[in-house]
């Protein structure tokens, strides 16, 4: 398996553009994860999946953000308008729903930086 | 207000000396603990676990001990190799209360390895 893929790996935009990061989980994963990572707040999860329907999205900074997954093999985190602030490397990450304690080992991509000008 | 936290943003260490990264946490309701590592431009990739009825894990060079009545864990990893240096974050979650998919990690150590 190849891991989960992520892109762009790198983003440059200009405050108000829409941003949109995308995400292709392990195949057989039924649990995906966003997570931001900033110097200020650590890894932070943002919104998770299980089966494709969105189980919490409470750490969504704002309505400028949001996040589908329109399928079990791909995800899109968007940001409209984008704002400096939302600079960041993104992450996508999966997990199995084995009934384990293994089932909390995710497995994260590679993450896409975004930089807002 | 910050649930698991690495209070050593950066450590330094021999090669072939003892690495010991600290965590601590807040919430009683974790019971599963994880540690990750991160090399630049990765993602993090899962390291060592521990669950709460355990007080020790051990995978080759690396030992997570847990102790919860002081609700600190550490990850040991001896002996400290150059390829060892990357960020190392702690994460935790409670397993046992159905809510295992949200790990709350902490902001991570540098850790620096000198050949």
């Amino acid at each position: 398996d190849a891991g989960v893929i992520q892109s762009p790996r790198h983003e440059v935009t200009e405050m108000g553009q829409e941003v949109t990061l995308r995400c292709k989980p392990i195949s057989g994963h039924d649990y995906l994860f966003w997570y931001r990572q900033t110097m200020m707040r650590g890894l932070e999860l943002l919104i998770y999946f299980n089966n494709n329907v969105p189980i919490d999205d409470s750490g969504m900074p704002e309505d400028r953000f949001s996040a589908k997954m329109p399928n079990a093999s791909f995800s899109t985190l968007k940001i409209q308008p984008s704002e400096p602030r939302d600079s960041a490397v993104y992450f996508c990450a999966s997990s199995s729903s084995s009934g384990s304690e293994r089932a909390n080992v995710l497995t994260f991509g590679a993450g896409s930086r975004l930089t807002v000008l | 207000d910050q649930q698991v936290k690495q209070n050593s943003p950066s450590l330094s260490v021999q090669e072939g000396r003892i690495s010991i990264l600290n965590c601590d946490y807040t919430n009683s309701m974790f019971d599963y603990f994880l540690w990750y590592k991160k090399y630049p431009a990765e993602g993090p990739t899962f390291l060592i676990s521990i669950s709460s009825i355990k007080d020790k894990n051990e995978d080759g060079r690396f030992t997570v001990f847990l102790n919860k009545s002081a609700k600190h864990l550490s990850l040991h990893i001896v002996p400290s190799q150059p390829g060892d240096s990357a960020v190392y974050f702690c994460a935790a979650s409670p397993f046992s209360s159905g809510s295992a998919r949200q790990l709350t990690f902490g902001s991570g150590t540098q850790l620096t390895v000198l050949p």
